[in-house]
């Protein structure tokens, strides 16, 4: 069964930038997509963006464009989030997750995030 | 973009009740709902796909329906282990939205 690993905690400035990674492990992220999720402290769910590795086309939300940049390494089943110039409001845990694309599941109705990662404490503070 | 509206926010209910969560999207969605739970300190898990499909490994006292924009997820009989927070989460657009939350609390 695939599971999802993400790096550990970071502590960060504000202004600078940190990368998180997430490996599945058990098996490769074929015909899956990966997308990141993060959620502050007594808050709820916020996607951020996700990538096909496979194919390495990644799209985010617009609240973030600019500022996230997600990539994958095919040869290691890895995927990563960069968020730069981080404020305070960014700290949160980051979260990674597994979804199908067309060619896992053809039906677009029965996506969803099916596996998730740890998640990573991202704090950032001056 | 869609935005969903989970109703109650939160709710306090006893062991063997039978818990019904609504939510509620901006405009119609078709099917392109999914539901989650997530316990504190945990990675989201997820319960139901499509409105109403149950994934594996999830107890069937969990359900869901809906379409369109009104959706609801029961849990049967609330048992020690199914206080937690719900989420919903279209799959719709692709912003992946998801709904505020509701938390069940022991009453």
């Amino acid at each position: 069964q695939v599971q999802l690993v993400q790096s550990g905690a970071e502590v960060k400035r504000p202004g600078s930038s940190v990368k998180v990674s997430c490996k599945a492990s058990g098996g490769t992220l074929s015909n899956y997509a990966i997308s990141w999720v993060r959620q502050a402290p007594g808050g709820g769910l916020e996607w951020m963006g996700g990538i096909i590795p496979i194919l390495g086309a990644a799209n985010s939300a617009q609240k973030f464009q600019g500022r996230v940049t997600i990539t994958a390494d095919k040869s290691t089943n890895t995927a990563y989030m960069e968020l730069s110039r981080l404020k305070s409001e960014d700290t949160a845990v980051y979260f990674c997750a597994r979804h199908p694309t067309v060619v896992e599941v053809p039906s677009a109705e029965d996506h969803a995030f099916d596996i998730w990662g740890q998640g990573t404490m991202v704090t950032v503070s001056s | 973009d869609i935005q969903l509206a989970q109703s109650p926010s939160s709710l306090s209910a006893s062991v063997g009740d039978r818990v019904t969560i609504t939510c509620r999207a901006s405009q119609s969605i078709g099917r392109y709902l999914n539901w989650y739970q997530q316990k504190p300190g945990k990675a989201p898990k997820l319960l139901i796909y499509a409105a109403s499909s149950l994934q594996s490994g999830v107890p069937s006292k969990f359900s869901g329906s809906g379409s369109g924009t009104d959706f609801t997820l029961t849990i049967s009989s609330l048992q020690p282990e199914d206080f937690a927070t719900y989420y919903c989460q279209e799959s719709y657009s692709h912003a992946w939205t998801f709904g505020q939350g509701t938390k069940v609390e022991i009453k």
